[in-house]
């Protein structure tokens, strides 16, 4: 089956606009993690869903930065007032299950703000 | 915050020379991954060993946990240029959530 995808690939924006990042998970997984990615750093964690809910959003940076998994599959990281800082590689992963399960992860979304 | 260190941040070996990467964390774990990167995208998953284990096996790769020393080290036997990426080592705490990554090595194979 396909793996977890997310689009766009590369979003390129002006500091202050809104984004939208969207994942779309492995069919059946029921948890799903977002991470952020910085040049030269390893993921940092955002925050997951067990299903519809957000289990944990301990790694959302500030209130610029929120997620929702409205139907339990796809989900959308969206970001306010963007600014530079926010410039990274957004990660998306999946599992079968919440807690010591494989994660696989999608190819990323490079955003850019300038 | 990470909680993984990886050590060398960089290494630099000829093909069919063995590479090992290690790895140390700061708290309790249920279990220890390595995940590797190419190009900075996408991670994919290589190997897990549980906080019970102490040496997994996958093909060229092995994985040791020392969880009295708190580190794990990744030795890649055999290597090729195809192998040159990042290698991330990731815990997950007690509770067995989110991922925790260190800052990775980097890996350069050359033929």
């Amino acid at each position: 089956g396909a793996g977890v995808s997310q689009t766009p690939s590369n979003k390129v924006t002006e500091k202050g606009k809104y984004v939208e990042l969207r994942c779309d998970p492995i069919s059946g997984h029921t948890a799903l993690y977002w991470y952020r990615q910085s040049l030269g750093q390893g993921p940092e964690f955002l925050i997951y869903f067990q299903g519809t809910g957000a289990a944990d959003d301990s790694g959302l940076p500030n209130d610029r930065f929120f997620a929702v998994r409205p139907e339990g599959s796809v989900s959308t990281l969206k970001i306010q007032r963007t600014e530079r800082g926010d410039s990274a590689v957004y990660l998306c992963a999946s599992s079968l299950m919440i807690g010591g399960n494989e994660q696989f992860f999608g190819p990323g979304t490079r955003l850019t703000v300038l | 915050s990470q909680q993984g260190e990886e050590d060398p941040q960089a290494l630099s070996i000829q093909e069919g020379e063995n590479a090992t990467m290690n790895c140390s964390y700061k708290t309790s774990i249920n279990n220890l991954q390595w995940y590797r990167q190419n190009s900075g995208r996408g991670l994919v998953h290589l190997i897990l060993i549980r906080s019970n284990e102490r040496e997994k096996h996958s093909g060229r790769l092995r994985v040791t946990l020392d969880t009295s020393k708190k580190s794990s080290s990744l030795l890649i036997t055999a290597s090729r240029a195809a192998d040159t990426a990042s290698y991330f080592c990731a815990t997950d705490g007690q509770a067995g959530t989110a991922l925790i990554f260190g800052k990775g090595t980097t890996l350069s194979v050359s033929s």
